[in-house]
């Protein structure tokens, strides 16, 4: 079957380290996978695309990586900040598809 | 620069009415997305607008209808509500790229 995973465990870390998300996917063939920020009850906010032809995107603090062989993209967060503390989603798109298919999230903690 | 804005913000409803929540794309955008999000879950694709006809579904039943007008907003109508149906209702916007901006959402709560 498809799936979309993101780890479901919190992630605690502390100010100023790097935080980092791992993506998993099994059964698709994504052309693009995008990441979003998700603050308590509101919508989700675009960061980051990588394309299924690209190893690696970044946006000043932000860094996603793309292995289309292990099925995998993660997406860092270098210097975090308190401020950081929401939950990250990842949702891909393959090129049969318009929807974007999401993740159930990951939630960071940043402790200061 | 407005982005996507949705109305109402809240929302409670009992089991078996009908509830229409709308949707204003942002500037210069004419694809409507509409998506579900149950608590503790990541968003689930209801279906897709444009040029003011349904262009894909996801696998939801027939009970949610959409609709595009010609300004590209839109609306999106759930019938014969369920508890189940109890969720953040998310409306995001998109032209030409892959990129799908999102509104600030309806929270929906059936009792």
């Amino acid at each position: 079957s498809q799936k979309i995973e993101q780890n479901s465990e919190a992630l605690n870390i502390q100010e100023g380290k790097t935080a980092t998300l791992t993506c998993n996917y099994t059964n698709y063939s994504p052309a693009y996978l995008q990441w979003y920020r998700q603050d308590p009850g509101r919508g989700p906010v675009f960061l980051l695309l990588i394309r299924e032809n690209e190893k690696e995107k970044r946006k000043e603090r932000l860094k996603v990586t793309f292995d289309t062989t292990l099925k995998q993209s993660l997406f860092h967060i270098t210097a975090s900040q308190p401020a950081d503390s929401a939950t990250y989603l990842c949702a891909l798109s393959t090129d049969s598809s318009y929807k974007l298919i999401f993740g159930s999230g990951t939630r960071l903690l940043v402790r200061p | 620069d407005a982005g996507v804005t949705q109305s109402p913000t809240h929302l409670i409803k009992t089991r078996g009415q009908q509830v229409t929540l709308r949707c204003s794309p942002k500037s210069g955008h004419d694809t409507v997305s509409w998506y579900q999000q149950a608590l503790g879950q990541g968003p689930q694709f209801i279906f897709q607008y444009y040029e003011e006809e349904e262009r894909q579904r996801g696998n939801f039943p027939d009970r949610f209808s959409g609709h595009q007008f010609p300004n590209y907003s839109s609306e999106l109508n759930v019938n014969a509500l369920l508890l189940g149906d109890s969720a953040l209702y998310l409306c995001a916007s998109s032209w030409v790229s892959e990129t799908q901006y999102f509104g600030p959402g309806t929270r929906l709560l059936v009792l």
